[in-house]
């Protein structure tokens, strides 16, 4: 069953700009994780964050969690042509089982 | 791409057709995993395998049929299969079925 809720659905940015999602989820989680996907490509990992965890930076991405609002936020920072993408968030409950949401599409543009 | 294959890549079949997509995985894992992914849904889980035993069926029809013959392949055997079963069906592995999973391109399934 769905358990993260992504908004927006689209995004359209110009390139240099930054983009935020972000993500909502129903029940309790052990973390959560974000994953990019190009079109009718598999998905690839992008980063995990904890339940514990506030905030993480990889590269020119950041996530935030907030477990008592149960959501969290990806930012890209300058982005680039090659971020065009969809991006999902994943989490997992006391099963380990990832529940994806429908994703945020992400066009930017040169 | 990530150590995770997946073959064919594109597959058109009849609804009579009996056919097999494969996966395997370089990276070591013990966990495998199918999902459906159809346009403008989210991902649909529909097997885990944890040490080739599986774990998890999510409900799915028994015209898809999945094989674990070692925790480095896993197989989805199709059959009778339905139009609205056309879809992206990836495969992912992960270790001890927790955190982060890794995967395939992906095999793009069209059914006449």
């Amino acid at each position: 069953s769905q358990q993260g809720e992504e908004d927006p659905q689209a995004l359209s940015i110009q390139e240099g700009e930054n983009a935020t999602m972000n993500c909502s989820y129903k029940t309790s989680i052990n973390n959560l994780q974000w994953y990019r996907q190009n079109s009718g490509r598999g998905l690839v990992h992008l980063i995990l964050i904890r339940s514990n965890e506030r905030e993480k930076h990889s590269g020119r991405l950041r996530v935030t969690l907030d477990t008592s609002k149960k959501s969290s936020s990806l930012l890209i920072t300058a982005s680039r042509a090659a971020d065009t993408a969809s991006y999902f968030c994943a989490t997992d409950g006391k099963d380990y089982k990832l529940s994806f949401g429908a994703g945020t599409t992400v066009t930017v543009r040169a | 791409e990530t150590g995770v294959t997946q073959t064919p890549r594109h597959l058109v079949m009849g609804m009579t057709n009996k056919k097999s997509l494969k996966c395997e995985q370089h990276l070591g894992h013990n966990a495998m995993y199918w999902y459906k992914q159809s346009a403008k849904k989210p991902l649909e889980l529909m097997f885990v395998y944890n040490f080739k035993e599986q774990t998890e069926n999510n409900s799915v029809p028994s015209r898809f049929s999945p094989e674990c013959p070692n925790s480095s392949h896993l197989f989805l055997h199709l059959h009778t299969l339905q139009p609205e079963d056309s879809a992206l069906y990836l495969c992912a592995s992960s270790q001890d079925g927790e955190g982060t999973q890794y995967f395939g391109p992906g095999t793009r399934l069209l059914v006449l």
